[in-house]
């Protein structure tokens, strides 16, 4: 079955550091893939999504690669900000248009 | 602001009894889909409808239905709970069935005391 594994959190970094979340699937045929975020007290927010091998999405500063040959998803951002704190998770959907979602990744950014 | 609104907020009621949640869709979207987020399961599909018919089910129990009514406002109706069932419940909206971008509601946070 399709499935989503991301690393778990949390993450505690410093404003400006560099930022890896690690995420890989599982999956039947070619899903699209996404990112999404979520605010503290707030719902989810699609961040990007890349729908084809080697697409690369990005938004706000964050980038991820479909890599299909490491069925890969890893989201990635230069500089972190206070502001960048959330929950972040990675997701696929297949043809049956349900998303599927990691466990989520918890980021604390530190001033 | 998405343009799914979600009512209400939070909610807090007893073992044994039955809620229902609501859920507006975007203006125009046919789609709405119901998720659960939990501490120990995550963030789980529920039950998708698509202009008033179901289209999809994911991990919804029996205790749980959904509809979706002619002005394609859902309904979520969770009945006998248990402590269990305390959750975040979302809903999302989008335009059509297939690859169209799901737009989440706020969330209606969900007590079982």
């Amino acid at each position: 079955g399709n499935s989503v594994t991301q690393m778990e959190g949390p993450v505690t970094l410093s404003e400006e550091a560099f930022l890896t979340i690690n995420c890989t699937y599982t999956a039947t045929g070619y899903p699209s893939l996404f990112w999404y975020v979520q605010y503290p007290g707030e719902g989810l927010q699609l961040l990007l999504k890349a729908t084809k091998a080697d697409d690369k999405g990005s938004n706000k500063g964050f980038e991820a690669t479909y890599r299909k040959e490491t069925t890969s998803f890893h989201l990635e951002k230069g500089s972190v900000q206070v502001s960048d704190s959330a929950v972040y998770f990675c997701a696929l959907r297949n043809r049956d248009d349900k998303i599927i979602f990691g466990k989520g990744t918890r980021l604390h950014i530190l001033p | 602001d998405s343009g799914v609104t979600q009512t209400p907020k939070h909610l807090i009621t007893a073992t044994g009894q039955r809620v229902t949640l609501r859920c507006s869709p975007r203006s125009g979207d046919l789609s709405v889909y119901w998720y659960q987020q939990s501490l120990d399961q995550g963030l789980q599909f529920l039950i998708q409808y698509y202009n008033g018919e179901e289209r999809a089910k994911g991990n919804i129990l029996e205790r749980f239905s959904a509809q979706q009514f002619p002005d394609l406002h859902s309904e979520l109706n969770l009945s006998s709970l248990e402590l269990g069932d305390s959750a975040l419940y979302f809903c999302a909206s989008s335009p059509g069935q297939g690859f169209y971008e799901q737009y989440f509601g706020p969330g209606t946070r969900l007590t079982v005391t």
